[in-house]
């Protein structure tokens, strides 16, 4: 069964940078099936796509914000990270990693983390 | 950008159908999924290409996709099935709903 695990720290300051890792166990992330994804989820709020990545490195991210986001893949690890740059209160939220499947013109979220509690704050 | 819109809210009895809608400019070319999270766990995968279900979701879930809109069903309702609902779909960019909350009275 494949399974997905967030990390990193809970409580980041304003202005700095986030790093979050996902750790994939139970399947390859060198497939070429897949992207591997992070979506957020902000208190009481719902869902945000942050960006997607491929075993090869080849990564899009959320027009919103993408200027502040750097996606990075550890084959050797089966990890993927991100990096979220000057982060604001506004960041605070709930961190998600997720397989990424196309699957005809669309594509789904079928397997996710259990998340990650990211709080912005001084 | 593109946006889909989500009732905030939907009730139901147990037992009863539950409808939860999704509207979008022309959704029905897109192949809208859906997702349900229940409270303080992880969203779900239920539906996928318009009404197909993974391995392991009930049969009383299904869907359908048409003009602008598309509508998740949940039949039979139980109280399990409590929990916020999410649509997405592809846009140049992936687009989630806002959510609904289903409240089983």
């Amino acid at each position: 069964q494949l399974q997905l695990q967030e990390s990193g720290p809970g409580l980041v300051k304003p202005s700095e940078t986030l790093s979050l890792t996902c750790t994939v166990s139970g399947g390859s992330i060198r497939s070429s099936y897949y992207y591997w994804a992070w979506i957020r989820q902000p208190p009481g709020k719902g869902l945000e796509w942050i960006g997607s990545i491929y075993y090869s490195g080849s990564a899009s991210s959320n027009p919103s914000l993408d200027s502040r986001v750097t996606l990075s893949i550890d084959t050797s690890k089966n990890q993927f990270s991100l990096k979220f740059f000057s982060v604001t209160a506004a960041d605070t939220a709930v961190y998600y990693c997720a397989r990424r499947l196309i699957v005809g013109t669309t594509t789904v979220f079928d397997y996710w983390g259990q998340g990650t509690q990211v709080t912005v704050s001084s | 950008s593109y946006e889909l819109t989500q009732p905030p809210s939907v009730s139901v009895s147990p037992g009863q159908t539950a409808r939860i809608t999704c509207s979008g400019d022309r959704l029905g070319d897109k192949s809208p999924c859906w997702y349900q999270q229940r409270a303080g766990q992880s969203p779900v995968l239920l539906i996928y290409q318009d009404n197909k279900r993974p391995s392991g979701i009930p049969e009383r879930f299904s869907a359908s996709n048409s003009g602008n809109t598309a509508t998740l069903t949940i039949s039979g309702t139980q109280a399990m099935d409590e929990a916020e609902y999410f649509c997405q779909a592809w846009d140049s960019n992936v687009v989630f709903g806002e959510g609904t909350k289903l409240t089983v009275l």
